[in-house]
């Protein structure tokens, strides 16, 4: 069964403290990462795939990275306007169902 | 304007009442899927379309009903078998052949009454 690990559950951070926010995974036949950003009372919007091992993504202050284990969503001199909840999820090999953690709500304090 | 259009946002069910949560899309996507959001809990899986006619069931199934009559249209049914209904319910859309990611709607927020 595919899992979807992510931490820390939640983070405040000053407005430009850069930090990351991890996703750990297990699946079997990785067929793609997925980065969502999502704010109170709304569907998530999408941010970042990543396919493979060594791929990378940016936009604007945040960038993504994979490994084969773990996926991070880096966040450059963060802005309020940057605090929601970040959803990391995962679609595996052989079936189309993606699996989601529960996500890192981030704080960003002017 | 492109998207996934869900209605309505907020909606109160009495005991023993069905309620349908609409999900309408235009962006051509095959595939569309209904999933529920509690708090401290990633998104679980109700159902899910691949084609016109044909759905399968997800993780959490049990008290819900979909049917998928047009390729834009997906509605969920919240029937009264559904004994803890309260949810944020998310609707989503993606292309398969593709592999893209999944999209979605803003939500419909069901409470009981």
């Amino acid at each position: 069964e595919d899992q979807v690990t992510q931490s820390p559950e939640a983070l405040r951070l000053q407005e430009g403290e850069s930090s990351s926010l991890n996703c750990s995974y297990t699946v079997s036949g990785l067929r793609g990462l997925f980065w969502y950003r999502q704010d109170p009372g709304k569907g998530p919007e999408f941010l970042f795939t990543l396919y493979s091992a060594g791929e990378e993504k940016e936009k604007e202050r945040l960038k993504a990275t994979l490994t084969k284990k773990e996926s991070f969503l880096h966040i450059t001199a963060p802005k309020p306007e940057d605090s929601a909840t970040y959803l990391c999820a995962v679609r595996g090999g052989g079936y189309q169902k993606v699996t989601f953690g529960t996500g890192t709500k981030l704080q960003v304090i002017p | 304007d492109g998207g996934i259009t869900q209605s309505p946002k907020y909606l109160f069910r009495k005991e023993g009442q069905n309620v349908t949560l609409s999900c309408e899309q235009n962006l051509n996507h095959d595939a569309m899927y209904w999933y529920r959001q509690d708090p401290g809990q990633g998104l679980r899986l109700i159902y899910y379309s691949q084609i016109v006619n044909d759905f399968q069931k997800g993780d959490i199934a049990e008290g819900y009903s979909v049917s998928r009559e047009k390729k834009e249209s997906f509605p969920l049914t919240v029937t009264s078998a559904q004994k803890n209904p309260t949810a944020f319910y998310l609707c989503a859309t993606s292309n398969e052949r593709s592999n893209q990611p999944q999209h979605f709607g803003d939500g419909t927020r069901l409470s009981i009454l």
